[in-house]
């Protein structure tokens, strides 16, 4: 069975252009998160989605935005990109259940030049 | 919001020993789990908790979740090199909609020939 995956592995931007962030979670599952993990530091929770809507998000703002499409796979959009945005982007994946344990991709490296 | 206190932040050990780690919350989590990630890649699943006292193996790697529901350990036997890495916590409180993982800052393991 196929994990969770993202696209592209890695990504290069210049101050004040826009990231389009890919993920396809593990077969089955319906609920995506987006985590910002800076350099050397821990994971920040962005996003969640479930069956299409958002649900709940971070404490970022509103030019972090995404979107889950109806086969639950999910685009996380970063406008006017700032140095600061320069991290690894982590989706990970979940069954909407009571235990909710979560599954990671590898992440996507985002570079703002 | 809930507050996740790791420690320690980060380790020297010889090939060979015991290695424990620990979390403890300001708040009650629901379920508790264990993430290994290694340099520029997502966290991998190494434990998952879900009832207070529970202890559970996987392997050299033993969990605890803790009676009081606010702390959790981990325990790495007979360290090797390949357990070099940064291990999170992370603590899942249920409330509503408000459905996200909360993450430690991370333990850096480094496994010394």
């Amino acid at each position: 069975e196929a994990g969770v995956t993202q696209s592209p592995t890695h990504l290069i931007k210049t101050r004040g252009q826009q990231a389009t962030l890919r993920c396809s979670p593990i077969s089955g599952h319906t609920s995506v998160y987006w985590y910002q993990q800076a350099l050397g530091l821990g994971l920040q929770f962005l996003l969640w989605y479930d069956e299409g809507e958002e649900r709940n998000r971070g404490n970022f703002p509103p030019r972090f935005s995404g979107r889950q499409f109806p086969n639950y796979s999910s685009e996380l959009n970063v406008n006017a990109l700032e140095l600061e945005d320069s991290a690894l982007y982590l989706c990970a994946s979940s069954l909407v259940a009571a235990t909710d344990t979560q599954y990671f991709g590898p992440g996507t490296r985002l570079t703002v030049l | 919001g809930q507050q996740l206190n790791q420690s320690p932040q980060s380790m020297f050990i010889q090939e060979g020993e015991d290695v424990s780690m620990n979390c403890t919350s300001s708040s009650i989590f629901n379920t508790w789990l264990w993430y290994k990630q290694d340099p520029g890649e997502g966290p991998v699943l190494l434990i998952a908790l879900y009832k207070a006292g529970e202890l559970t193996s996987n392997g050299r790697l033993t969990a605890q979740f803790g009676i009081t529901r606010k702390d959790s350990f981990l325990n790495i036997s007979a360290s090797i090199p390949s357990d070099v890495g940064i291990y999170f916590c992370a603590g899942h409180f249920f409330s509503g909609s408000a459905r996200q993982l909360t993450f430690g800052s991370g333990t850096q393991l480094t496994v010394l020939p």
